[in-house]
């Protein structure tokens, strides 16, 4: 298994607080992918990294924000929960962007 | 944006059937991926495909890359109750512009022993 350790597994938050989601890798990737995945939509790129300090926004950005100050560290911060972020969260990690990502196993997050 | 069509939905079978899934796309592709998610955990890889007309196989599972490079199946013989899980494709471009991986809906696999 890819070294892709994200936390929490799961957390129950309310609606207008700040939550931060972490992934932590130990393959010292370069790229690292931060998803959301609700049904009917699949997988749905939310930010992603291509190194320190470098990141940029995916297909469904709003409402999150980024930061990785170091390699193996990527967060992902709600700034303001609201009901429809919850969803499920995956890390993926990649060598470079033409290669195979490799994925965490996922934080639940439900915003009441 | 890139989009990729994958059907069926979702399967119900019984132990011991084989099982064919695709996806397809408007899009040329460069890579197909295959991956299957358990319940409550993250996707896995189990199949990568970097050539068109590429044939993979990986145990009881084989995948093709689409001569026209927009599509792609998976192949499950066999089934076991093990296989239950959600499959999904995945492609990579570069026609877009874009070499960010574009997911497929997923495809629910349930296996009746």
């Amino acid at each position: 298994d890819a070294g892709i350790t994200q936390s929490p597994r799961h957390k129950v938050t309310e609606t207008g607080t700040p939550v931060t989601l972490r992934c932590h890798q130990t393959e010292n990737h370069r790229y690292m992918y931060w998803y959301r995945q609700d049904p009917g939509h699949g997988l749905r790129l939310i930010h992603y990294s291509y190194g320190v300090k470098d990141t940029d926004k995916g297909e469904v950005s709003d409402g999150y924000s980024v930061s990785r100050s170091k390699t193996e560290d990527f967060l992902l911060t709600l700034e303001s929960a609201t009901s429809s972020q919850t969803s499920v969260y995956f890390c993926a990690i990649s060598e470079r962007i033409q290669n195979i990502q490799y994925f965490g196993a996922g934080t639940r997050l439900s915003v009441l | 944006g890139q989009q990729l069509n994958q059907s069926p939905q979702s399967m119900f079978i019984q132990e011991g059937e084989d099982v064919s899934m695709n996806c397809t796309s408007s899009s040329i592709f460069n890579t197909w991926l295959w991956y299957k998610q358990d319940p409550g955990e993250g996707p896995v890889l189990l199949i990568a495909l970097y050539k068109a007309g590429e044939l993979t196989s990986n145990g009881r599972l084989t995948a093709q890359f689409g001569i026209t490079r927009k599509d792609s199946f998976l192949n499950i013989s066999a089934s076991i109750p093990s296989d239950v899980g959600i499959y999904f494709c995945a492609g990579q471009g570069p026609q877009g512009g874009s070499e960010k991986l574009v997911f497929g809906k997923g495809m629910k696999l349930t296996v009746n022993p």
